[in-house]
C-alpha cells in the first residue's frame, strides 16, 4: 500500500520552463510535507516544506501548492535551469520527529 | 563542516559476510534514522532512534542492528548479508520539539552484496 503517491515518473523540460510535480497521500494524519532534491551519488537534500494550515509556501524558484481536502500537494519550479536536472522526491509524516513516507521519485531533465 | 557523515561511502562483500555502517551528526539533533533506498531509488525508513532509544523498527530482518552509542551516532550492523541488502543506506537526523520534521540526510553508503 503506497502511502503517497508521486507523478510523473519522469518528466522533461526546457530551459526556463515551469516544471511540476504532484503528490497525492491517503493518510489524513500526515501533518509535514517535505520535498527532496537528490542528485546522483548524494544524499536528498531538503529543498522546501510546507504544513496543511497553509495552502502554498514559496522560496525562490520553488513553490509548493497544498489542496488539504483533496490530499494532494506539488512542486513548481519556476524558470528551471539544467542545474535543476535531479531526481525529486516528495514526502509526508505525521507531527513530530517520525520517519518520512517518500513518494517514488521523478527524475526531471532540464534541456537548455 | 559535514552536517551528517557516513562511512564508508562504498562497501563491496560477498554474501554471509558481516558489516558495519558508521553515521555521526554534528547537529546536535536528538533524533536519527536509517533509510534504505533500493535499485528503482525508493526511499524506506528502517530504525529511528529518539536520544539513543529505539523508537520504530519496520520490520526489518533481524540480521539488522542498528547501535546508538550516543546522540550523534548511529550505527547499523548487518550479519549474513543476502543479495537483497544491495541498496545505498542513508543515515538522517532531526531535532524533536521544533514543531518541525526537518530531517537532514548523510551521503549514502552504496551497499553490493556479491
Amino acid at each position: 500500500q503506497q502511502q503517497v503517491k508521486q507523478s510523473p515518473q519522469s518528466l522533461i523540460v526546457q530551459k526556463g520552463g515551469i516544471s511540476i510535480i504532484n503528490c497525492a497521500y491517503e493518510n489524513t494524519a500526515f501533518d509535514y510535507f517535505p520535498w527532496y532534491q537528490q542528485f546522483p551519488g548524494k544524499g536528498p537534500a531538503l529543498l522546501i516544506a510546507i504544513r496543511p494550515d497553509v495552502s502554498e509556501k514559496k522560496e525562490g524558484r520553488f513553490t509548493i501548492s497544498f489542496n488539504k481536502s483533496a490530499k494532494q500537494f506539488s512542486l513548481h519550479i519556476m524558470d528551471s535551469q539544467p542545474g535543476d536536472s535531479a531526481t525529486y522526491f516528495c514526502a509526508a509524516s505525521p507531527s513530530g520527529n517520525t520517519p518520512l513516507v517518500f513518494g517514488k521519485g521523478t527524475r526531471l531533465s532540464v534541456i537548455a | 563542516d559535514t552536517a551528517v557523515s557516513q562511512t564508508p561511502k562504498y562497501l563491496v562483500t560477498q554474501m554471509g559476510n558481516d558489516k558495519s555502517i558508521k553515521c555521526e551528526q554534528n547537529l546536535g539533533h536528538d533524533t536519527m534514522y536509517w533509510y534504505k533506498q533500493d535499485s528503482k531509488k525508493f526511499l524506506k525508513i528502517m530504525f529511528s532512534y529518539n536520544n539513543k532509544e529505539l523508537i520504530i523498527n519496520e520490520t526489518v530482518p533481524n540480521r539488522f542492528s542498528p547501535k546508538s552509542p550516543d546522540k550523534a551516532h548511529l550505527n547499523l550492523h548487518i550479519n549474513s548479508l543476502e543479495l537483497g541488502d544491495s541498496a545505498v543506506y542513508f543515515c538522517a537526523s532531526s531535532q524533536s520539539g521544533t514543531g518541525s520534521n526537518e530531517q537532514y540526510f548523510g551521503p549514502g553508503t552504496r551497499l553490493t552484496v556479491t
